[in-house]
């Protein structure tokens, strides 16, 4: 079984321009979540989709972000545009449905640089 | 809101020796999870252990195992044996057992060095 997968690994871009970060989860997974990790801090819950609904997205920390998941598969976070704070790794998670015991499955990340 | 708290940003043990990582926790929930996971260099994290708020039996996973202390909102995780591969950064998190969510609630991490 393959495992949850994220495009790119490392993105570098300039304050003001747009990136996408991929995921591709388990497949079969309906439960997909993106946390971020910014520089020594705590990994952070942004949010979390069941199938192709937002569930949860609370920790989405401004309007500058977009999340979609269309057809319930693979998931897109956009930033538009990226400002400096931005820097830090993506983590996407999958988890297969029904109740919330089973375990969460990660990606890689994506190391994003805004510079 | 639940908090979960690791105060020790590095730790260092020595090959075939034992080590401790802290992790303390908030919470005005009676029923959650705990974990741990491992992210070794540059690879993905994985599930090291976890254990259910309602078992008062501590987790263990071979030279894994977890001090669970609920009322003092204490879970700690105790390597046995270490190994060169257990080298990596160690997270501890929460997630409520109620609702369909999971979300889980990380830690800062703790660096877990092995010298050989």
């Amino acid at each position: 079984e393959a495992g949850v997968t994220q495009f790119p690994s490392h993105s570098v871009i300039e304050k003001g321009q747009t990136v996408t970060l991929r995921c591709d989860p388990i497949s079969g997974h309906d439960n997909l979540y993106w946390y971020r990790r910014v520089m020594g801090k705590e990994i952070k819950f942004l949010l979390h989709f069941v199938k192709e609904s937002k569930q949860d997205e609370s920790g989405m920390p401004n309007n500058r972000f977009l999340a979609e998941r269309t057809g319930g598969t693979y998931s897109t976070l956009k930033v538009q545009p990226a400002e400096l704070e931005d820097s830090g790794v993506y983590f996407c998670a999958s988890r297969r449905g029904g109740g919330s015991s089973y375990e969460q499955y990660f990606g890689p990340g994506t190391r994003l640089t805004v510079t | 809101a639940q908090t979960v708290t690791q105060s020790q940003p590095e730790m260092s043990v020595q090959e075939a020796e034992t080590v401790t990582l802290s992790c303390t926790y908030d919470t005005s929930e009676s029923d959650y999870y705990l974990f741990w996971y491992k992210q070794p260099p540059s690879r993905q994290m994985i599930l090291v252990i976890r254990q259910e708020a309602y078992k008062q039996q501590n987790a263990t996973e071979n030279r894994f195992s977890v001090n669970f202390q609920k009322a003092a909102k204490s879970f700690s995780l105790k390597i046995s044996d270490s190994q060169l591969g257990d080298a990596a950064m160690y997270f501890c998190a929460y997630r409520s057992e109620g609702g369909s969510q999971g979300n889980l609630i990380f830690g800062k991490g703790t660096k877990l060095s092995v010298k050989p």
